[in-house]
């Protein structure tokens, strides 16, 4: 079965501080690719996606994601964080023979002004 | 607005009592789920649909069950709700369009179970 893992349970940064977010996944087959946000007391958000091409994606809030076949990985970036960006990130995969996605456990990111 | 509704948003019960939550979509969208989430394990799937009529166990599928009559609705029904079902719940959907399986989310259900 496939499996998503987010490394960084808790991620506490200041405001400006660049932000790096990690995920592997573990299928070896054609994968699409998504990190989702989820603000306190919200639902949960698409950031950005990857289903082919370039695999260096850009999203919404200046947030972008390398993904990296060789490596399974599809780690989150951004060059400056701001306050407003403190939430939970989930990277999710979806092998292309189902609908599901699986979902990593989530990265809590606290900015501190 | 193209939105996934649920109802209700917090719901306080005892064991064993049935309840409902229900999931509403308008965007004409063929596939929904139901996922929980709880702390450290990130959103789970329970059940999903790929049409009307057509639904499948998810990855925890234990304790509930769902139906999908109509294309816009998909119940998540709980007959015997137990405390381990404490949890937070999320309804998505999404089309069968293959060049974009993004899911749209409604706004959750945090259930607690006494």
């Amino acid at each position: 079965a496939q499996s998503v893992s987010q490394h960084n349970h808790h991620v506490i940064l200041s405001e400006a501080a660049s932000l790096e977010l990690g995920c592997n996944y573990s299928y070896g087959g054609t994968v699409n690719l998504f990190w989702y946000v989820q603000y306190p007391g919200q639902h949960l958000q698409l950031l950005l996606k990857y289903f082919s091409g370039d695999p260096l994606v850009k999203g919404i809030k200046g947030f972008e994601a390398e993904f990296i076949k060789s490596k399974f990985s599809f780690n989150l970036r951004k060059p400056s964080v701001q306050w407003s960006d403190t939430a939970e990130y989930f990277c999710a995969v979806r092998d292309t023979g189902r609908r599901a996605l699986t979902f990593g456990s989530g990265t809590r990111l606290q900015v501190q002004p | 607005e193209a939105q996934v509704t649920q109802n209700p948003r917090y719901l306080i019960t005892v064991t064993g009592k049935k309840l409902t939550v229900t999931c509403s979509q308008n965007m004409n969208h063929e596939y929904m789920s139901w996922y929980r989430q709880d702390p450290g394990l990130g959103l789970r799937q329970i059940y999903y649909s790929m049409n009307v009529e057509v639904t499948d166990k998810g990855d925890v599928p234990e304790g509930y069950k769902v139906s999908r009559k109509e294309k816009r609705n998909f119940p998540l029904i709980l007959e015997s709700p137990s405390p381990n079902q404490t949890s937070l719940y999320f309804c998505a959907s999404s089309s069968r369009d293959s060049s974009s399986y993004e899911q749209y989310f409604g706004p959750g259900t945090r259930l607690t179970v006494t």
